[in-house]
């Protein structure tokens, strides 16, 4: 299958710090990429739809502020959690659509300490 | 409304023998339903597949069934063997647009037991 590449795997930083996250479609071109939230032990919850050259659509509750989205080209999403806070710690996915499957990247577990 | 209900949310089943996850959507415009594998602290895998058109598919050891009709998919696993311990995810996709969303289900949690 596709492949989607992300990184960072694990960050840790500390409160007020903002963190960026790459997400990159290696053998295939996304117009459009996807960013979940994942806690411990629950479904993949859907933050935002990244649309390249275009403003991300965010999901009802979701601060655009706060998480922003950046895809600036065909390849490549990326996701920068501003002013981090304990509460933001959690496990981020990306996804690529290629075209209509989707695959996932292989996370970031973020700690905000 | 957007809604995947899945079941059981746990499953313990003996090496060898068969699992079956159970899905059940609600929006008739659902025309792609996808099967995710994740292991603990890695991005869900993409294990099958199945479109709207297409009763059942098998793909050696697992297979997806849809009945259109009662709107329910299944997964099932035949010969587990250990590494087949994951958390499975369902999933409802509409259409191809670039608004097209894809609304995972709740979770299984399966563990195979030597």
């Amino acid at each position: 299958g596709a492949v989607v590449s992300q990184h960072p795997s694990r960050v840790i930083c500390k409160s007020g710090t903002s963190v960026k996250i790459e997400c990159r479609s290696l053998d295939f071109q996304a117009t459009t990429m996807f960013w979940y939230r994942q806690f411990p032990k629950q479904s993949l919850m859907l933050m935002a739809t990244s649309n390249e050259g275009s403003k991300a659509t965010y999901e009802q509750g979701v601060e655009k502020d706060k998480f922003l989205i950046n895809h600036a080209s065909l390849t490549l999403s990326t996701l920068t959690v501003t002013s981090a806070h304990p509460e933001d710690s959690s496990f981020y996915i990306c996804s690529a659509r290629s075209p209509e499957k989707l695959f996932f990247g292989s996370g970031t577990q973020l700690s905000v300490l | 409304g957007e809604n995947v209900e899945q079941h059981p949310s746990t499953l313990s089943v003996q090496e060898g023998d068969s699992a079956v996850i159970k899905c059940t959507y609600s929006d008739s415009a659902s025309n792609y339903f996808p099967w995710y594998k994740q292991e603990l602290g890695k991005g869900p895998q993409l294990i099958i597949d199945i479109r709207s058109n297409v009763g059942e598919k098998k793909d050696q050891r697992i297979a997806v069934t849809l009945n259109k009709t009662a709107k329910h998919f299944s997964l099932h696993i035949t010969e587990t063997q250990p590494e087949d311990s994951a958390v499975y995810f369902c999933a409802d996709y509409r259409g191809y647009s670039s608004a097209s969303k894809i609304i995972f289900g709740s979770g299984t949690r399966l563990s195979i037991r030597p």
